[in-house]
């Protein structure tokens, strides 16, 4: 079992604002980083750091945390934004990689 | 432009060791700035981590994997490898080699290559 905790599916109608969320103990301690994936594809770093963004994403991606609650905000979603969402932080003990379980997002 | 590359059997039997390669190019494998480790995702799940190394052959692994779980690093190939022993039909998964940073970031991962479990 995954010590970070999302919710299996989301939806958002196209344009609008929609927020996917992790919870964990460890993100009171460690930043976490959210992840892409399409497809057939290997994941793609979106958000890292709590909100930095690599080049190339678009600005419409965001990050934040609030106690042991991350956020990946995407305001006016867009049909390529339709995916799967994963964060990603470590452990309580510091030393493990771990994922939360994953949030399908669906653009309508 | 780093890029990693996955190589190893795509087919293994039940209770045999599934062995991966990663071949890492454009960059060091031997830079203290990163870790190198194993994810995997079983077809229509989750990512799950496996295990990671440091240049240096310092090992982390899964608790839940760690009994079966073997990774070490060669740095003058500039490649490490997945061990993963008594393999079920549960092993069958996605297998993803991938670049951590210092700061947690997983900044670069390979294509993936598609393991089956099966006799």
């Amino acid at each position: 079992s995954s010590e970070l905790t999302q919710d299996p599916v989301v939806s958002v109608a196209l344009g609008q604002t929609v927020g996917i969320t992790c919870q964990g103990d460890s993100l009171r301690r460690y930043s976490t980083n959210w992840y892409q994936q399409k497809p057939g594809q290997a994941p793609v770093l979106v958000i890292h750091g709590q909100n930095n963004r690599p080049s190339g994403i678009p600005d419409r991606f965001s990050g934040s945390t609030s106690g042991k609650t991350a956020s990946l905000t995407i305001t006016g979603a867009q049909t390529e934004d339709e995916a799967d969402y994963y964060c990603n932080s470590r452990d309580s003990s510091g030393y493990h990689w771990v994922f939360g379980g994953g949030t399908k997002l669906t653009v309508l | 432009q780093l890029q990693l590359q996955e190589s190893g059997p795509g087919l293994v039997k039940p209770s045999e060791t599934l062995s991966l390669t990663c071949t890492v190019s454009g960059g060091s494998i031997s830079s203290s700035t990163y870790y190198w480790g194993w994810i995997r995702q079983p077809p229509g799940k989750g990512l799950e981590w496996l295990g990671s190394v440091y240049y240096s052959g310092s090992t982390y692994y899964s608790p839940s994997l760690k009994s079966r779980v073997t990774i070490s690093v060669d740095t003058s190939k500039n490649q490490f490898s997945l061990n993963l022993s008594s393999v079920t039909a549960a092993d069958t998964a996605v297998y993803y080699c991938a670049r951590r940073r210092a700061d947690t970031v997983i900044d670069y991962w390979g294509q993936g290559t598609r393991v089956t479990v099966s006799s």
